[in-house]
């Protein structure tokens, strides 16, 4: 079955400062990945996945994160932050199920911006 | 972009009572709609998966009884908490996935508050 780690419960940084989110995976195959933004009491929003082909994806909301298959990891990155981005952040692997996926989330990382 | 309701956004009930919550993709067909639970500061737990006009798939420990999953159309999927107790409050989230395998969309999830 597969996992997905998230270390890090908080991570704090100031605003315009970079910012690095770890994740960790386990999985026998190649996995489908993904990362989700929630903010307080709402849904999740998709900020980008890889199925495949290049192992650094580029997101929405300047974010990107890159597959390392060596490492089982799926880090997301943002150069800059905003203070708009302090949300929760999930990692997620989905297991092909039929052709299709089923994703399982990690606990997630609570990003705090400090101005 | 696609988009899938979730609706009510918030439900406070009666322990004892029934409550059903609404998912429906707006402009797709969701061959597939999932139902997650989340406590405050976790994770998404995978509660079923309903497939259009079949009977929904549990995840182990998920009382099918007590959650109702109704998938009788394309664009429409229904969660019934059954004779809610305290212990049912939670933050529930519907996702639906069209027909491209690779695109899950979230409802803004419901919270529920049973008193």
């Amino acid at each position: 079955a597969q996992s997905v780690t998230q270390p890090d419960i908080h991570i704090t940084v100031s605003e315009g400062a970079s910012l690095e989110l770890r994740c960790n995976y386990s999985y026998g195959a190649t996995p489908y990945l993904f990362w989700y933004v929630q903010s307080p009491g709402q849904g999740l929003q998709l900020l980008l996945k890889y199925f495949s082909g290049d192992t650094l994806v580029q997101g929405i909301k300047g974010f990107e994160a890159e597959f390392k298959r060596s490492q089982s990891s799926f880090n997301l990155r943002k150069p800059s932050v905003h203070w708009s981005d302090a949300a929760e952040y999930f990692c997620a692997v989905g297991a092909s199920s039929g052709g299709s996926y089923i994703p399982t989330f990690g606990r997630g990382t609570s990003l705090i911006v400090h101005p | 972009g696609a988009v899938v309701s979730q609706h009510p956004s918030r439900v406070i009930c009666k322990s004892g009572t029934s409550v059903k919550i609404e998912c429906r993709s707006l402009d797709f067909q969701a061959t597939t709609m999932f139902w997650y639970r989340q406590f405050p500061k976790q994770s998404l737990m995978l509660m079923a998966t309903s497939n259009e006009g079949s009977k929904a798939t549990y995840e182990q420990g998920v009382e099918k009884d007590k959650f109702l999953i109704n998938h009788a159309s394309l664009t429409l999927s229904t969660l019934t908490v059954t004779s809610a107790h305290p212990e049912d409050s939670s933050f529930y989230i519907c996702s639906a996935r069209d027909k491209e395998f690779e695109k899950l969309f979230f409802g803004s999830g419901t919270q529920l508050s049973v008193l």
